[in-house]
């Protein structure tokens, strides 16, 4: 089973700021089977990004992903109130694993 | 628009099954995969199985002794039994879909809280 370790766990910057989160794996990743998701309190996750880079439907520009192999990064550019949330890195090879987390919080 | 709703009991007894039930509105369960996925209380996702439309199945290892996950095409739902439960399956459980052959999960149900007391 491949195991995902995000850092930081917790991220706390200001509106405006980057937010750079990190996604490592245990083994290599297939770059379309690695997805990024978001988590508001009290919410169910919401897809992001798939492929490893491509936005999914609806979410803007300031999110972008990138990455291979095993080390993959999710960025959120010019942070909005809105995107202060827990993210979570997902992959599948033969099993459906998801990493701890990051959150990132207002500082 | 496709929506996802889970229901069943909210409070299991240790030792017994857990059973969830997830309604698909708004589209069709065909052609897709279908998954569980719990949460514990202030804790990260994780992946308990999926069905795809035809019945494959494909589970957590560190859960498969434990879990069935069906499919009713005919009913447009899937569904989730976990037996001989403990406070450890203590979660939010969520259904969703993978729409895409990469198992990246799309479409969420809201999640209900299931309490297993002892």
């Amino acid at each position: 089973e491949i195991v995902l370790t995000q850092s930081p766990g917790t991220l706390s910057l200001s509106p405006g700021d980057t937010a750079t989160l990190s996604c490592r794996a245990s083994q290599s990743v297939s770059s379309s089977y690695l997805g990024w998701y978001q988590q508001k309190p009290g919410q169910a996750p919401r897809l992001l990004i798939n492929g490893a880079s491509g936005r999914a439907t609806g979410i803007p520009d300031r999110f972008s992903g990138s990455g291979s192999g095993t080390d993959f990064t999710l960025t959120i550019s010019r942070l909005e109130p809105e995107d202060f949330a827990v993210y979570y890195c997902q992959q599948y090879g033969t099993s459906l694993t998801f990493g701890g987390g990051t959150k990132v919080e207002i500082k | 628009q496709v929506q996802l709703q889970e229901s069943g009991p909210g409070l299991v007894k240790s030792s017994e099954t857990l059973s969830l039930t997830c309604t698909v509105s708004g589209g069709s369960v065909s052609g897709h995969y279908w998954s569980w996925i719990r949460q514990p209380p202030g804790k990260g996702l994780e992946w308990i199985g999926y069905v795809f439309y035809i019945g494959n199945t494909n589970y957590n290892p560190s859960l498969q002794s434990r879990v069935t996950i069906s499919i009713d095409t005919s009913k447009n739902q899937f569904s989730l039994k976990l037996t001989s439960v403990t406070a450890a399956d203590t979660a939010i459980y969520y259904c969703a879909r993978s729409s895409n052959p990469f198992f990246l999960l799309d479409n969420w149900g809201q999640g209900t809280l299931v309490t297993v007391s002892s």
